[in-house]
């Protein structure tokens, strides 16, 4: 049973372009949500996160969405740079478990 | 403050064979979290230690084990490899695990495991 979904396994954007990745969830006690960013050889690296009370937040060029009511978010970039290609992953937690991730989507910025 | 490292980062070894990976948390870190990355398959999740109690445990067979020590620092045993734990094992550490950010966990490197 797959708590986090990333539908889209991959995504090629143009440089310069939004790139927006999306993540749904099923398990309505999830009440923290965090997207991470993954080079080759590498862990993930932490990239933002949002809390369930609020609806949108942003860091720079990047923006996390969050519908609770469809139980989806959403990352986008803007603008997209090719430095920015790598697998992204949505995770979601909720009191005393551990992180939930989806399996990823791969973003290629083509420059 | 230094990141979460893992040793070694690379490993090969044959079937049946067993090993250990360890790992050393961010300092201050109490919650140490394993995770095996395969191609197409995410990050899959081993198991969690708090304290040094195993508090969560994901869905693999018991050839898989943890143990964390009173310095937070962990290690995870593979017993009989099979071809298929050829993977990249992933340790993260976060402060707690009592909600919101407390449960960001920041990542080490990983240990790249090979079974011939």
């Amino acid at each position: 049973d797959q708590q986090v979904k990333q539908n889209s396994p991959s995504l090629s954007v143009q440089e310069g372009r939004i790139s927006i990745l999306n993540c749904d969830y099923t398990n309505s006690m999830f009440d923290y949500f965090l997207w991470y960013k993954k080079y080759p050889a590498e862990g993930p690296t932490f990239l933002i996160s949002i809390s369930s009370i609020k609806d949108k937040n942003e860091d720079g060029r990047f923006t996390v969405f969050l519908n609770k009511s469809a139980k989806h978010l959403s990352l986008h970039i803007v603008p997209s740079q090719p430095g920015d290609s790598a697998v992204y992953f949505c995770a979601a937690s909720a009191i005393n478990t551990p992180l939930v991730f989806g399996k990823g989507t791969r973003l290629s910025v083509i420059a | 403050k230094a990141g979460v490292t893992q040793t070694p980062r690379y490993l090969i070894k044959t079937r049946g064979q067993q090993v250990t990976l360890s790992c050393s948390p961010i300092s201050g870190h109490r919650s140490v979290s394993w995770y095996q990355q395969t191609p197409g398959q995410g990050l899959q999740f081993l198991f969690e230690y708090f304290s040094e109690t195993q508090r969560n445990k994901g869905n693999f067979p018991g050839r898989f084990s943890g143990r964390q020590f009173s310095n937070s620092r962990s290690e995870m045993n593979v017993s009989t490899l099979e071809l298929g734990d050829s993977a990249l094992y992933l340790c993260a550490s976060s402060l707690t695990t009592s909600g919101g950010a407390s449960n960001e966990q920041f990542f080490g490197p990983g240990t790249r495991l090979t079974v011939l």
